[in-house]
Formats: structure tokens, sequence, C-alpha cells
């Protein structure tokens, strides 16, 4: 079945360090994929996602490329914040299905 | 911006209780999800309500479990028999549509189970 790795937590920065959390899938088709943020205390928030291969998907300086050839959806920002601290959901929607599935959460902590 | 919301935010419920947890989709929204989070693993999937009933279930998804839209507003999620292992944060989502329309998450009901 479909299925998301994501590297391991938790991950440690600077603030203004670059970033990158690996996610990687497997399924069959053509899944849509997604970052999903969860803040401290909060919900499951849509960071940005891609529908098709090469897409880019892009938002609040974060960035993931939709990689068929190496099945990868990484997601990076070039200068992060304080504010970005919080865990990050990488996911996937297979072809015709309703269901994401997601990977198991990487925790993003930014020192000043 | 509209938003799912959830209630309770922590409910506690003693073991072989029913409990409800209860949902408002975002109001033009015609898809709806339950999902779980059980602390320190991943979020899975549950189940999927459209047109009235269930269009989609995961393995969890048992007969102790069921959905139910009782008005045009509510999606509610109840636990006939909680067990200890139910214990976990329940999101609920929703989406426009089933292709490329991103499902919004509500910020979840923490179960916990004694």
């Amino acid at each position: 079945g479909n299925s998301v790795t994501q590297m391991e937590g938790p991950v440690t920065l600077s603030e203004e360090a670059f970033l990158t959390i690996n996610c990687t899938y497997t399924a069959t088709g053509y899944p849509s994929l997604f970052w999903y943020v969860q803040y401290p205390g909060e919900g499951l928030q849509l960071l940005l996602k891609a529908t098709k291969a090469d897409d880019k998907g892009s938002n609040k300086g974060f960035e993931a490329t939709y990689r068929k050839e190496t099945t990868s959806f990484h997601l990076e920002k070039g200068s992060v914040q304080v504010s970005d601290s919080a865990v990050y959901f990488c996911a996937l929607k297979g072809q015709g299905a309703q269901k994401l599935v997601f990977g198991q959460g990487t925790r993003l902590t930014i020192n000043p | 911006e509209p938003e799912v919301t959830q209630t309770p935010s922590h409910q506690v419920t003693q073991m072989g209780q029913e409990v409800i947890l209860r949902c408002v989709p975002i109001s033009n929204h015609l898809y709806f999800y339950w999902y779980r989070q059980i602390l320190g693993q991943k979020v899975e999937f549950l189940v999927s309500f459209y047109n009235n009933e269930i269009s989609e279930k995961s393995e969890i998804f048992d007969d102790q479990f069921s959905v139910e839209r009782p008005d045009g507003s509510n999606f509610t999620l109840k636990i006939r028999s909680t067990k200890l292992e139910d214990s976990a944060m329940y999101f609920c989502a929703s989406s426009a549509d089933n292709s490329n329309q991103p499902q919004h998450f509500g910020d979840g009901t923490r179960l916990s189970i004694l």
C-alpha cells in the first residue's frame, strides 16, 4: 500500500539556518503530495501541496518539489525563524483515493 | 478564513463508556474525515464520509465506531464502548472535493480513557 517516510527528528537549528526535511513516498499511479504543519497546541495546517510531477509547492518561504524519479518531496526553507518551530508532516493522497497517508512527523526547533 | 471546529478540546471518559466527538466542517465542503493520532505515532485515517454515507474506512474503524451528520452542520464520531487503546488525539477534516482540493483540519479532540 501507499506509505510515506520522513527523516527522523527532532531537528534543532539556529535562526537563519537552511532547512531540509526529507520525505520519500511509495505509491502506485500519481499521488498528490502535501506538507502539513502543527504548531504547539494547534491542529494540522496545510503548508503546501503539489499535485503532479515536477510541480513546486511554496508558502511562507517553504518549498517542496514533487520528484517522481526519486519519489521524494523534500521540504526546504532558506532561512528559518524561531516561529517555524513546529512538527512537520509529509502526506500523500493516492490517485482516486480519499484518505491522506501521513509520515511520522518531524519536530523542528529553531533556537534564537 | 473559514475553519473546521472541534469540541470538546479534551474529553476524559471511563473505559466502557460511550463518547461522541463533535466537528463542524467548513460550510461549503462536501467530504468529511476523521483521523487519529496515538501519542508518539503517525496520524492515521479512520473514515471518510460523503453524501450521507461512509465512502472509505480503515481497519481501525470497526463496529465500535460510527459517524453521523445529524444536521446540516455537525459531523460526529461515536465510540460505543471505549477501550484504553482508544486514547488519542482525534482530528476532523473536510474538503470541497475529492480531487485536488486539500483537506482542512480542526485543532483536534484529545480523548483520554481511564
